[in-house]
């Protein structure tokens, strides 16, 4: 079946670091693929998505691109800020199916 | 509303007790659903509403699991007979988008109900 697999955290960095979090997932057909954000004591809100190959996401500084040759969708950020402090979700969905999450990584920026 | 309300957002229940947990979606969207996040790994689906219709109930791990949206609006979860496996963090979602699994159905989750079960 689908699934998706994120990589482990946390992750700590200082502030204005690069940020990569890499996505993979096993899905048959062509998903639409998520990067949702859980900020402490919040509900988990939708950072960015793309919905076929070469698209890229990008919000709030935040990029992904789905990449389909290495069914991939790997979330970066130039200069990270306290503020990105959260969990992040990759996460995907087709036709027939229900949004489908990672395990979820553990960011923590200091200043 | 301005967004996805749950109550109660921390529950504590003994083994063995029915629980109910109540989901107040974004006003006018037709889309509910629900999941069940356990501590340290992602949310799970558990089942999915349109209108008051229970389209998709394939995630619900049990019979004493059951949930209900009657006027296509509030939602509650109820979970008979409650075991130390249930706790978890129970998440409702709502959308705009009549269609239950696809791309551009964005999601609007609440912050959850914490259940922990004794």
């Amino acid at each position: 079946g689908n699934s998706v697999t994120q990589m482990e955290g946390p992750v700590t960095l200082s502030e204005e670091a690069f940020l990569t979090i890499n996505c993979t997932y096993t899905a048959t057909g062509y998903p639409s693929l998520f990067w949702y954000v859980q900020y402490p004591g919040e509900g988990l809100q939708l950072l960015l998505k793309a919905t076929k190959a070469d698209d890229k996401g990008s919000n709030k500084g935040f990029e992904a691109t789905y990449r389909k040759e290495t069914t991939s969708f790997h979330l970066e950020k130039g200069s990270v800020q306290v503020s990105d402090s959260a969990v992040y979700f990759c996460a995907l969905t087709q036709a027939g199916t229900a949004l489908i999450f990672g395990k979820g990584t553990t960011l923590s920026v200091s200043s | 509303g301005a967004g996805v309300s749950q109550s109660p957002r921390y529950k504590v229940a003994k083994r063995g007790q029915d629980v109910a947990l109540r989901c107040d979606p974004i006003s006018g969207h037709v889309s509910l659903f629900w999941y069940q996040q356990a501590l340290g790994q992602g949310p799970e689906f558990l089942t999915y509403f349109q209108n008051e219709a229970q389209l998709d109930k394939s995630g619900l791990p049990s019979d004493r699991f059951f949930a209900e949206r009657p006027e296509g609006s509030v939602s509650t979860l109820k979970i008979q007979r409650t075991q130390q496996e249930d706790s978890a963090v129970y998440l409702c979602a709502s959308s705009s988008q009549a269609f239950a699994h696809s791309g551009a159905n964005v999601l609007t989750f609440g912050a959850g109900s914490r259940l922990t079960v004794l």
